[in-house]
Order: structure tokens, then C-alpha cells, then sequence
């Protein structure tokens, strides 16, 4: 049982460069999320998604997009990388409906320069 | 929408010796209050939780207690040890949805041996 699986775990972009944060779990949670931790700012919530055909915006979408095909996959895409978006990029998942708690990933630490 | 305030952000507690941290929330639709742990590069993984129909909650050396006439909750940590080290995060949910979630800014807790 992996739980929740990020990749990469580090990348640096250059500026006006695009690319694909993965996300995948294994426990067929309906409810999937993407959030980024800056110092001092906490987790702020990105995009969303309640089961799969199904997204929708947090806090801060711009700049990013997401797509959810299948219950297990939720990537991240940056469509055109600014230095505004160097952070350290969180996917998590939970059950839909239900008062739980979320899993994380580990993580992905994004650097744009 | 919902503000949920953490203090303190930093604290220094001898091994041994009793942790708490405390956090405010602002909608009184919260139901669910969940506790995450943040350790050095990796995802936060949640320790404990609360619904709105308990007052208090414990695990081994971590409890948990609500208030929710005041709008707070804190958690305790007793019998401090150094693997307690990390960042520490509550956070706020209402039964409407996980995207109405609101995390705390984290408590940085640092376990002196």
C-alpha cells in the first residue's frame, strides 16, 4: 500500500519552461488536492477534485492547470513557470464526504530561476 | 470564510517536559479539526483529530481538546522526546466539503535532549 506518490521529488525550471507534477494513490480516495507550503504562509490550496471528470479552484490556481482521468491521478501542470511559483508542492487525498483526515505525498521542492 | 490562527509559531520545550499548541477558528460551521505532523523534507501525516461532538481526544502522549464555545482547540503533547521534533499544523473543516479545509500557519517544535 504506497498511499500517496509524488514525482519528482526536487526540479528546477527556467523561466517560461512548462512541466508535469505527478500524483497518484492507491486507497480509492474520491477526493484529491494539490497545495503549495511557502515560509511562513502555511499550505494554501491550489486545485481541487471530488472523483474523477470533476476539478475545481482554490485559493491560488493561476498559473497552473489540472486534469483528473481516473480515480488514482491527479497531475499538476505548469503551463509557463515564474519564479513566483518556487515552492514546495503537496498532492493529498481523502475520502469524499466523510469527515477525515488527508494523506499527503511527500512532496516535490520546485525552484524556478 | 474561515481564519484559523496557531501560536505559538516556534517552541522550544526540554525532553521530558509538556508541549502545547493552541489554535483559534473563526466559522462556527467547523466540525472536524484534525492535527498534522511535518518532519524535516517531508509531507505532513496527521496524528490525531477531533469532531465537534467531543471535547476531548487522546493517543499515548498526544490529546487533543476542543472548546467550541470559545472557537479553540489545542494540542498536548506530555513526556516530550527528541523524534517529537518537527512542524505541527491544525487545521479546520466544515462538514460541507474537503475544500473548504483551513490549515494553521504551523508550530515549529523543537525537542531539546
Amino acid at each position: 500500500n504506497a498511499g500517496v506518490t509524488q514525482t519528482p521529488k526536487f526540479q528546477v525550471l527556467k523561466t517560461g519552461q512548462s512541466m508535469t507534477l505527478q500524483c497518484a494513490q492507491d486507497m480509492n480516495h474520491e477526493y484529491m488536492s494539490w497545495y503549495r507550503q511557502d515560509p511562513g504562509m502555511g499550505l494554501r490550496l491550489i486545485h481541487y477534485s471530488v472523483g474523477a471528470g470533476i476539478t475545481d479552484q482554490g485559493e491560488v490556481p493561476n498559473g497552473y492547470n489540472v486534469s483528473r482521468s481516473t480515480t488514482e491521478d491527479f497531475p499538476l501542470r505548469l503551463l509557463s513557470a515564474a519564479p513566483s511559483q518556487t515552492s514546495v508542492y503537496f498532492c493529498a487525498s481523502s475520502y469524499q464526504g466523510r469527515l477525515y483526515g488527508y494523506t499527503f505525498g511527500s512532496g516535490t521542492r520546485l525552484t524556478v530561476v | 470564510g474561515e481564519n484559523v490562527e496557531q501560536h505559538p509559531s516556534t517552541l522550544s520545550v526540554q525532553e521530558g517536559d509538556s508541549a502545547v499548541i493552541k489554535c483559534t477558528y473563526s466559522d462556527s460551521a467547523s466540525n472536524y479539526f484534525p492535527w498534522y505532523k511535518q518532519e524535516l523534507g517531508k509531507g505532513p501525516q496527521l496524528i490525531i483529530d477531533i469532531r465537534s461532538n467531543v471535547g476531548e481526544k487522546k493517543d499515548q502522549r498526544i490529546a487533543v481538546t476542543l472548546n467550541k464555545t470559545a472557537k479553540h482547540f489545542s494540542l498536548h503533547i506530555t513526556e516530550t522526546q527528541p523524534e517529537d521534533s518537527a512542524v505541527y499544523f491544525c487545521a479546520a473543516m466544515p462538514s460541507g466539503g474537503y475544500q473548504k479545509v483551513t490549515f494553521g500557519t504551523g508550530t515549529k517544535l523543537q525537542v531539546i535532549p
